[in-house]
């Protein structure tokens, strides 16, 4: 069962570029990579989506390098309302059991400083 | 608003009760699906759902029961719940299938402590 890492906590000051890594060993070849955020009592929101190489949207930019096993959040300038976990997903076969897992990180808690 | 609503918010109940989460999608998706979210633990997938059938049971204890009567609605049915089982029921929705290509579209989950 593939297992993704990722660093617990992380602070930053405001207006700073963050850039959070996950590492995903085993994920399968048609997976894509997605990013999570989640407030406080909320549920996680998508952020952002990517296969290979780098993908940019309003709010992030995703880099993935060519063997995919780790991927990297970058969110530019931060704001404190980007105080939030973030969460990597990747969906994985368990070759044992032949079930399909989807496998979320135990998040990266970003910590946006004044 | 994220088109996923839980219900209810906030839920208590002691050991021997039965109660039941509800979770509806206005999305118009295929696939549901429950989590569990602890603070010690990331998020745990429960169950998954794709066009009314279950297709995914990731070892869950039988006193949760998932019921999906339609693409709609998703309920999870409590019974004889240990204090362990305390934690923040996420429910979720994404257009068709149930690969982590597709997104997820999560309500603002249920609270659940248990006495």
């Amino acid at each position: 069962l593939a297992k993704t890492t990722q660093p617990i906590s992380m602070d930053s000051y405001e207006g700073q570029e963050v850039n959070i890594t996950c590492s995903h060993n085993n994920i399968a070849t048609n997976d894509y990579i997605t990013w999570y955020q989640q407030f406080p009592s909320q549920g996680p929101r998508f952020i952002i989506q990517g296969y290979k190489t780098k993908v940019t949207n309003e709010v992030a930019s995703l880099f993935i390098p060519a063997d995919r096993k780790s991927s990297t959040l970058s969110l530019p300038r931060v704001s404190l309302s980007d105080t939030a976990v973030y969460y990597c997903l990747v969906g994985d076969e368990d070759s044992g059991a032949g079930s399909y897992q989807l496998t979320f990180g135990k998040g990266t808690k970003l910590s946006v400083i004044p | 608003e994220t088109g996923v609503t839980q219900t209810p918010r906030h839920l208590v109940m002691g050991m021997t009760n039965k109660k039941s989460l509800k979770c509806e999608q206005h999305l118009g998706h295929n696939a549901m699906y429950w989590y569990k979210q602890s603070a010690k633990k990331p998020l745990e997938l429960m169950f998954v759902y794709s066009l009314e059938e279950r297709v995914e049971n990731n070892s869950v204890p039988s006193r949760f029961s998932p019921e999906c009567p339609n693409s709609s609605h998703l309920f999870l049915h409590l019974h004889t719940l240990q204090p362990e089982d305390s934690a923040l029921y996420l429910c979720a929705s994404s257009h068709s299938g149930t690969s982590a290509n597709n997104e997820q579209f999560f309500g603002p989950g249920t609270r659940l402590t248990v006495l």
